[in-house]
């Protein structure tokens, strides 16, 4: 099992410029999050996906949209980039009516 | 959400025992204890978690008070690898699953 899997690894953009994050899973979890995490801060919850089909948004939604395309996958995108998205980002997922997460390794963002 | 307060930071020697401490005085009964771990430049890694009882695994223990409204993460023999950002966070399947971060504890760990 590769676990959950994020691409890119990095990332510079440019202020205006839009990306999609990738992120995959292979424990056939239900539950899928993204993440945000600042320098010397907690992790922040963007959005999350209960299941295949659902997203509900997390306590910093601004900014990003995300699809659920299938059980495995969970993308975050940035239509219009700007430099206060600048931050790692982790995705995590869980099997439903269990307790633990399981990270991704992270995307770092840089945007200028 | 229940909150959790931490200690920004602690230092302990190799192969010493640790004992991260963690309150949560608003906490409910539908509330599960969880600490998750950060090393340097990865994820976060889940570690233990626990409701009423004290708990045991192959990473560490965990002591929850009588009334629940503190808990002790203890790493029984630090290694240099236990070096991490720890995170006590109040879990509960009424808020689907999410985890929310608090700034957590910086354990450094001394040869």
């Amino acid at each position: 099992n590769a676990g959950v899997t994020q691409t890119p690894k990095f990332q510079v953009l440019k202020t205006g410029q839009s990306m999609t994050l990738q992120c995959a899973q292979d424990m056939n979890h239900n539950s899928m999050y993204w993440y945000r995490q600042d320098p010397g801060m907690g992790l922040r919850l963007i959005y999350y996906s209960a299941s295949e089909g659902t997203t509900d948004k997390g306590e910093v939604p601004n900014g990003y949209n995300v699809s659920r395309l299938n059980k495995r996958e969970f993308s975050l995108r940035l239509e219009s980039a700007a430099p206060s998205q600048t931050s790692v980002y982790f995705c995590a997922s869980t099997l439903r009516g269990t307790e633990t997460q399981y990270f991704g390794p992270g995307t770092r963002l840089l945007v200028l | 959400d229940a909150k959790t307060t931490q200690p920004n930071s602690m230092e302990s020697n190799e192969e010493e025992p640790v004992h991260l401490p963690c309150n949560h005085s608003t906490i409910s009964g539908t509330d599960y204890i969880h600490w998750y771990r950060q090393l340097p430049s990865q994820g976060p890694e889940y570690v233990i978690h626990g409701l009423t009882s004290n708990v045991n695994n192959r990473m560490a223990s965990l002591a929850i008070a009588e009334d629940r409204k503190s808990s002790t993460l203890i790493l029984h023999r630090a290694t240099l690898r236990d070096a991490a950002v720890y995170y006590c966070i109040l879990w509960s399947v009424w808020q689907g699953g999410k985890l929310i971060f608090g700034q957590g504890t910086e354990l450094s760990v001394k040869p």
